[in-house]
């Protein structure tokens, strides 16, 4: 079946710019996590989602960072006013549920500031 | 605190050879999961294994095994006779029950190079 899907793949943006990078899990996993990659920082976990509700916003880098997930499926995740340490490669991941904890990633997005 | 360390950050081996990936954790949970990923030059991180903390039985699945020790806080990975098709950076990751969402926090990665 189909995997995790993002999109863009890559993106290219100019410092203070706005963008949104989308996640489409796995058809019924219903939770939905983001991660970012840079090779600062490794794998960091950013956000959940548990169907469209996300508890937990803690892990999130700063407050020009949010995602939203709709009708328990497709997630977006919007950076406003992008810097250049937001450069990094950011990966989705769904599971069929929280109990269950084999996440699938995505091929990610690769977001570079200029 | 959880923490996962992969103390490995390069490991460089010719074909046939077996190679040990280590993986060391720390957390304060009694229940919690343990797993490995693979992530080749794609870049996507490919699932490999899930372990929870109350099995402790070794795995094997093919050319690849896995060493689960409670007592050592590691959970090793070792591929037989390395291909290069192995050539990727692996992951190590801890989940914690208690933790809501069962986010992952990831290890640094090994990048495994086979040679030919």
């Amino acid at each position: 079946g189909a995997g995790v899907s993002q999109s863009p793949s890559n993106k290219v943006t100019e410092k203070g710019k706005d963008v949104e990078l989308r996640c489409d899990p796995i058809s019924g996993h219903t939770a939905l996590y983001w991660y970012r990659q840079s090779l600062g920082q490794g794998l960091e976990f950013l956000i959940y989602f548990q169907g469209n509700s996300a508890p937990d916003k803690s892990g999130l880098p700063s407050d020009r960072f949010s995602a939203e997930r709709t009708g328990g499926s497709v997630s977006t995740l919007t950076i406003q006013r992008t810097q250049q340490e937001d450069s990094a490669v950011y990966l989705c991941a769904s599971s069929r549920g929280l109990d269950t904890y084999e996440q699938y990633f995505g091929p990610g997005t690769r977001l570079t500031v200029t | 605190a959880q923490k996962v360390t992969q103390a490995q950050t390069e490991i460089s081996v010719v074909e046939k050879e077996d190679v040990t990936l280590d993986c060391v954790y720390e957390t304060r949970d009694t229940t919690y999961y343990l797993f490995w990923y693979k992530q080749p030059p794609s870049g996507e991180l490919v699932f490999l294994i899930r372990r929870n903390s109350f099995d402790e039985q070794n795995e094997i699945s093919g050319r690849y095994s896995w060493n689960f020790q409670k007592s050592t806080s590691s959970f090793n990975f070792t591929i037989t006779a390395s291909q290069v098709v192995d050539s990727a950076v692996y992951f190590c990751a801890l989940s914690e029950a208690q933790q809501a969402g069962t986010a992952l926090i990831f290890g640094k990665g090994t990048t495994l190079s086979v040679s030919s």
